[in-house]
Parts: structure tokens; C-alpha cells; sequence
């Protein structure tokens, strides 16, 4: 993850709260962000992921945004579940090998 | 479509042994990775395979670590020998470049070194 920083690293919120989690990389050529969801004990899995062309994307309660120029990206999740507990990832990449982040643990309590 | 598949999912070793693991990439998947996450870490690369040939080994430590793709389908991962500092999960992914970025990953073989 030394090319990418993901902030913050703990994030707890009330069930039906926001919840944002940032990330910054570095290296211009990365034309590829996906955000992983990593259960305990289970393998990461994809759940939106973003091309350098787009500037944002939804999927029901989860969207990303891309500012390429500030070389930042962000994951938003709406009216959060506790079944949203879990480890988010972000990444970079070129179409090849993924740079993660360290990732956030994020709670939802009911 | 069937997941990727590794095994064995958890293995403990004494320090200086050695130990392999294996992957089945997802069919067709032309390209599959490894990946080393240290608890509370995110995944980092140890090596891309594109077929049978090496497209990033940069990361991997080369000293103790090997990995091989002999037939462009399934892959192991040795380590030997084993030190402390590897006690981590070892991750396979596959991915077809030529239809989207989206890395497949495996369930994981956790690895303990005692």
C-alpha cells in the first residue's frame, strides 16, 4: 500500500449514517480504482470500482467519485446496515497488479 | 462460474520449513496473482503471471520465495524456507484483462510459522 493512503482507518457510525472513506495515490499513469469489502476470515470482494474516464459511479448505496487532478478517490456508502461491518480496501492500478490501501474497518451499530 | 480455488486453506509450519501452496484461476483466466496480506494489512503483490510467463515478480522475495504457472492454468507458491515474518494469508487472484480489470480472488491459505 505505499502507493496509496486510505483514511481513516477505524470509521464507526449509526445504522442509516454516511459513511466515507478517502484515498490518495500517486502515480498518474493509474487508470483503475476498485474498492474491496473484506469480511473476517473471508476473501476480498469487489463492490464498485471506478475507470479513470468516469468521475463517478453508483450502484444502489454505494458510489465512488475520482478527481484525477487531486489524484484522490472516495467510497460513500448511504444508509449503512450492520451488514456493512467489514474491512474496505481501495486500490490502483494500470490494468495489471492492484496497489491496496491498509484499509478501513468500518461499524455499523444498530 | 466456479470461484478461484486454493488449498489448503490453513497450514502451520515450524520456522525454516517449507511449505507450497496452490491455485486454480478461474476458467479462461489468461492472468492470476499472488498476494501476501499481513494481518491488518492490505494485499500486496508477490507476483503476476500472464500465462505460463512472469509479468511482475518485484516484490517477491526471491531468496525463499518461488512461484510457477508450468501450463498457463494452475499456479503454486513455495516458500523455503519459511522465516517468522511470512505468517500471513496468501491470496491467489485471477483476472481476463480482456474483458474488465476485476481481480477474482480466492478463500486464502492462512499461514502460521512458528
Amino acid at each position: 500500500g505505499e502507493n496509496v493512503e486510505q483514511h481513516p482507518s477505524t470509521l464507526s457510525v449509526q445504522e442509516g449514517d454516511s459513511a466515507v472513506i478517502k484515498c490518495t495515490y500517486s502515480d498518474s499513469a493509474s487508470n483503475y480504482f476498485p474498492w474491496y469489502k473484506q469480511e473476517l476470515g473471508k476473501r476480498p470482494q469487489l463492490i464498485i470500482d471506478i475507470r479513470s474516464n468516469v468521475g463517478e459511479k453508483k450502484d444502489q448505496r454505494i458510489a465512488v467519485t475520482l478527481n484525477k487532478t487531486a489524484k484522490h478517490f472516495s467510497l460513500h456508502i448511504t444508509e449503512t446496515q450492520p451488514e456493512d461491518s467489514a474491512v474496505y480496501f481501495c486500490a490502483e492500478g494500470s490494468g495489471y497488479a492492484l496497489n491496496f490501501g491498509k484499509g478501513t474497518s468500518l461499524l455499523v451499530t444498530p | 462460474e466456479a470461484g478461484v480455488a486454493q488449498s489448503p486453506r490453513y497450514k502451520i509450519i515450524e520456522k525454516r520449513q517449507s511449505v507450497a501452496f496452490w491455485c486454480n484461476p478461474i476458467s479462461g483466466h489468461a492472468t492470476l496473482y499472488w498476494y501476501q496480506q499481513i494481518l491488518g494489512q492490505g494485499p500486496k503483490l508477490l507476483i503476476q503471471f500472464q500465462n505460463n510467463g512472469v509479468v511482475d515478480d518485484s516484490q517477491l522475495p526471491k531468496d525463499r520465495f518461488s512461484a510457477e504457472r508450468l501450463k498457463g492454468v494452475d499456479s503454486t507458491l513455495k516458500i523455503q524456507p519459511a522465516k517468522l515474518e511470512d505468517s500471513a494469508v496468501y491470496l491467489c487472484a485471477s483476472s481476463s484483462l480482456t474483458l474488465s480489470f476485476e481481480q477474482y480472488f480466492g478463500p486464502g491459505t492462512r499461514l502460521t510459522v512458528t
